[in-house]
């Protein structure tokens, strides 16, 4: 049950996207496609953005896009926003029936 | 509006006890997988366990197995973490999630923290 791997620190300016990448094993993110996203302010509740890979829940920004191939996943956030600054963790469900998280992204908008 | 809070975190000694609850409105309580997430100071985001809402199946991520119990009271659509054998890395803000289906956690509460120290 190791974290999956995620850079430490991704940024950008405004207006600009980037990409998150998120690098697991054949037993969890290249498992089946339960990869989910969340944008997390430290010491407030977490945020999901996406799941199942590539859904959006009611309310979250089409910027926000998701895709998988293999063991590893990704999250790209278009026309970056001062107000997406904030860490960014990828999640996926494990053969074992538990979950993993990633390591966590720093996003910082220029 | 769905509305998850937990309580029940506090500083407690090592090889102590403590036991968390995550009280939960505006969901079907008895539709939920729960699970609890926790962060430790200067960490990431760590899956600990979750509970299908019958109480029929339990899972746990491997360093709290056998110290944790996760349990629910529908009556109460309320969610529990017994916590026993508690260890230096146990300290950490807990989170309470719930789990409409397999693979995600849509809603989440703001946290209890567990301080483990002498």
């Amino acid at each position: 049950q190791s974290a999956l791997t995620q850079a430490a620190s991704v940024s950008g300016s405004p207006g600009q996207s980037i990409t998150i990448s998120c690098t697991g094993t054949s037993s969890d993110v290249g498992a089946y496609n339960y990869v989910s996203w969340y944008q997390h302010h430290p010491g407030k509740a977490p945020k999901l953005m996406l799941y199942d890979v590539n859904k959006r829940p009611s309310g979250v920004s089409n910027r926000f896009s998701g895709s998988k191939s293999g063991n590893m996943a990704s999250l790209t956030i278009s026309g970056l926003q001062p107000e997406d600054e904030a860490d960014y963790y990828c999640s996926a469900f494990t053969t074992s029936r538990t979950y993993v998280f990633g390591t966590g992204t720093k996003v910082t908008v220029l | 509006e769905v509305e998850l809070v937990e309580s029940g975190g506090g500083v407690v000694q090592p090889g102590g006890s403590l036991r968390l609850s995550c009280a939960a409105s505006g969901l079907i309580f008895n539709k939920y997988w729960m699970s609890w997430v926790r962060q430790a100071p200067g960490k990431g985001l760590e899956w600990v366990a979750n509970i299908k809402h019958d109480g029929s199946e339990k899972f746990y991520v491997d360093s709290v197995r056998g110290r944790f119990t996760i349990s629910t009271d529908n009556a109460k659509d309320s969610l529990y973490l017994q916590m026993n054998s508690l260890r230096a890395e146990d300290t950490a803000l807990y989170y309470c999630a719930s789990d409409p289906s397999d693979g995600y956690h849509d809603y989440w509460g703001q946290g209890t923290l567990v301080t483990v120290s002498s």
